[in-house]
């Protein structure tokens, strides 16, 4: 059973454009939602994470929109940049964020 | 803050050797440790879960006399892969938590190779 459900597998954005990527979770006990960025050959790295109790959160050119009632949260990268190519995994996580589910990860692509 | 090693970064092994990774917490101390793993394009795994003196769970279907696990100490937890196979090559990754912190931090990852 896939937990958080994330789409879509990959993304091309052009330079300057917004990359969307959504997930979506059936566990209601989830309560932590963090996004990772990874690059090829390297361990995923903490980009932007949420809690249930805001429905949006910014840095810098990263976004993450939180709908409680659809259970589903998205990423939303402005000004996509070469340097963002990378794949990004939505993931959830409940109880002292001891155990976290991943999604099938999002491989993005930015050309210049 | 936060830093967590792996060493080491690659291995080769032949089939039916054993092979130990090694997880650090460089700067702080990790009451928890987490084992994943990730085939080629695809998503993380998690295999087990340690606690620092105690011993580990591990998650259905993954083999814990196969996926040894050990915690020794709040900055080290190993992973040895015994009687390796060429289907256990993958790569490994593991990541560390600490009080009052949402985060796990994770590692650079270990590529296994069994031939």
């Amino acid at each position: 059973q896939q937990q958080v459900k994330q789409s879509p597998q990959s993304l091309i954005v052009q330079k300057g454009g917004i990359s969307i990527i959504n997930c979506a979770y059936e566990n209601t006990a989830f309560d932590y939602f963090p996004w990772y960025q990874q690059f090829p050959g390297k361990g995923p790295a903490l980009l932007i994470a949420i809690r249930p109790d805001v429905s949006e959160k910014k840095e810098g050119r990263f976004t993450i929109s939180f709908n409680k009632s659809a259970k589903q949260f998205s990423l939303h990268i402005m000004d996509s940049q070469p340097g963002d190519s990378a794949t990004y995994f939505c993931a959830a996580a409940s109880g002292g964020y001891q155990k976290v589910t991943f999604g099938i990860g999002t491989k993005l692509q930015v050309i210049p | 803050g936060a830093v967590v090693s792996q060493h080491p970064s690659w291995v080769i092994c032949k089939s039916g050797t054993s092979v130990k990774i090694e997880c650090r917490s460089l700067d702080f101390q990790a009451t928890t440790m987490f084992w994943y793993r990730q085939f080629p394009k695809q998503s993380l795994m998690l295999m087990a879960t340690s606690n620092e003196g105690s011993k580990a769970t591990y998650e259905q279907g993954v083999e814990k006399d196969k996926f040894l696990i050990n915690h020794a100490s709040l900055t080290l937890s190993t992973l040895t892969v015994t009687s390796a196979h060429p289907e256990d090559s993958s790569f490994y990754i593991c990541s560390a938590s600490r009080p009052g912190s949402d985060e796990q931090y994770f590692g650079p990852g270990t590529r296994l190779t069994v031939t």
